[in-house]
């Protein structure tokens, strides 16, 4: 069993729509949980994170860690055609001597 | 930022191949991780103050160097068809958080 589980999709929706990412995990030492978002070809890049359990808003985006359930969401709302990419989760001990343990990413489409 | 170098390269099975990053100034950590077509990035290893600091499930047929002057490498011998992927490292300040590590864009290997 991988430590973290990620749908690949591919998930397409029409512009506007909210989009769920999920991902589900099992080692229970993670402290932090990472979206990244990678456009083809491209490094990832931090979306945004959330340290331990809870939510965090940043402008249309959502993170939600529920630490009981080992189980982590993205939302994306009014979703934009920018928005398309691949979202990665990923998962990480406390410090940054720990290796960071990404799921297998989620490729995003929005139909314009 | 963090830069690597060559973009994009080809190999023959059984060649062995040098990949190079340079890492944002003052930072004293990277991390190297594998990321095959369609999969999220795996670890490969983290260098710390020109030492190996942590490896993942690689043969020892992947090897890296850190250099003094930000500049570190990834090398893997007697190349398998497997080997093809994109590389990516990943700089950081030991000790700083985990979401304060930096992508590369990455070297796309293509064994043949």
């Amino acid at each position: 069993q991988k430590e973290v589980e990620q749908d690949p999709g591919p998930l397409s929706v029409p512009e506007g729509a909210i989009v769920s990412l999920n991902c589900t995990y099992s080692n229970s030492a993670f402290q932090y949980f990472m979206w990244y978002r990678q456009y083809s070809r491209k490094g990832p890049e931090l979306l945004m994170y959330t340290y331990s359990s809870g939510n965090k808003e940043d402008g249309r985006f959502t993170a939600q860690v529920d630490k009981s359930s080992k189980y982590i969401s993205l939302f994306i709302r009014d979703s934009q055609p920018s928005d398309s990419a691949t979202y990665l989760c990923a998962m990480s001990r406390l410090s940054s001597a720990s290796k960071i343990i990404f799921g297998s990413g989620t490729r995003l489409s929005i139909r314009p | 930022g963090v830069t690597q170098s060559p973009t994009h390269l080809i190999k023959t099975r059984g060649q062995q191949v040098t990949l190079r990053c340079s890492s944002q100034s003052g930072h004293n950590t990277v991390s190297w991780y594998q990321q095959a077509l369609g999969q999220g990035p795996q670890f490969i290893f983290q260098y710390y103050r020109e030492e190996e600091n942590g490896r993942g499930n690689f043969p020892p047929r992947f090897s890296g160097l850190q250099f003094p002057n930000d500049s570190s490498e990834l090398n893997v011998n007697a190349l398998e068809l497997d080997d093809s992927a994109l590389y990516l490292c990943a700089s950081s300040m030991m000790g700083s958080l985990p979401t304060e590590a930096f992508f590369g864009q990455g070297t796309r290997l293509t064994v043949v």
